[in-house]
């Protein structure tokens, strides 16, 4: 049971290029989630997932893509990297939305 | 709309004193509240939750926090902390029929031996 699984761990783009990071969980959760974490910001919601084949936007969804076409994937994409989404990028996901979320160890993103 | 508020950005303490990490949410409906920690270089993991029932709850590793309705607080408490204690902590919440968790800005804890 691997949990929350990210990739890649590290990542470094040029201005205006696109790329998806991948997120995948083998607890069978419906409920998944893709936070940013900014210093001094906390974690912010990018977008969430209820199962499979719904997605919503969450608090800070600009220049980001998802889908859930499985329940154990929710890869998140970037449609064309700016500076200002250097960041940490957190996958999480939970049985229900009350649940206990599990987190994944993150990618650190540097958009040059 | 549910929101919350850490009431400090950092906490400076030493090995063994006890600590208080301050939360304050603010929701029109019923709260789900949380506790997250993250270690250095690490994702994030539940320390403790409420629900309902008792509004004190005792997580992992001898952390327990308070739910208060009527101060609308979720304050974090340990009576003696550890250098392994060193850490990232948030606070979370969700309501009655929310869709997403709204996280605080954190609260660094640094212990000095």
């Amino acid at each position: 049971n691997a949990g929350v699984t990210q990739t890649p761990k590290f990542q470094v783009l040029k201005t205006g290029q696109s790329m998806t990071l991948q997120c995948a969980q083998d607890m069978n959760h419906e409920y998944m989630s893709w936070y940013r974490q900014d210093p001094g910001m906390g974690l912010r919601l990018i977008h969430y997932s209820v199962g499979a084949g719904i997605t919503d936007q969450g608090e800070v969804p600009n220049g980001y893509n998802v889908s859930r076409s499985t329940t154990e994937d929710f890869p998140l994409r970037l449609l064309s990297a700016a500076p200002s989404q250097t960041s940490v990028y957190f996958c999480a996901s939970s049985p229900r939305r009350r649940e206990t979320q599990y987190f994944g160890p993150g990618t650190r993103l540097l958009v040059l | 709309a549910q929101s919350v508020t850490q009431l400090d950005s950092q906490v400076p303490v030493f090995e063994e004193a006890p600590v208080e990490l301050r939360c304050n949410y603010s929701s029109s409906v019923s709260v789900y509240l949380f506790w997250y920690v993250q270690y250095p270089n690490q994702g994030l993991q539940l320390l403790l939750k409420y629900l309902s029932g008792s509004t004190l709850v005792k997580g992992i590793n001898g952390f327990e926090a308070e739910f208060n309705k009527s101060q609308t607080s979720f304050h974090l408490r340990k009576p003696s902390v550890h250098i392994s204690d060193t850490a990232e902590y948030f606070c979370a919440v969700t309501g009655q029929g929310a869709q997403k968790l709204v996280f605080g800005q954190g609260t660094r804890l640094t212990i000095n031996p």
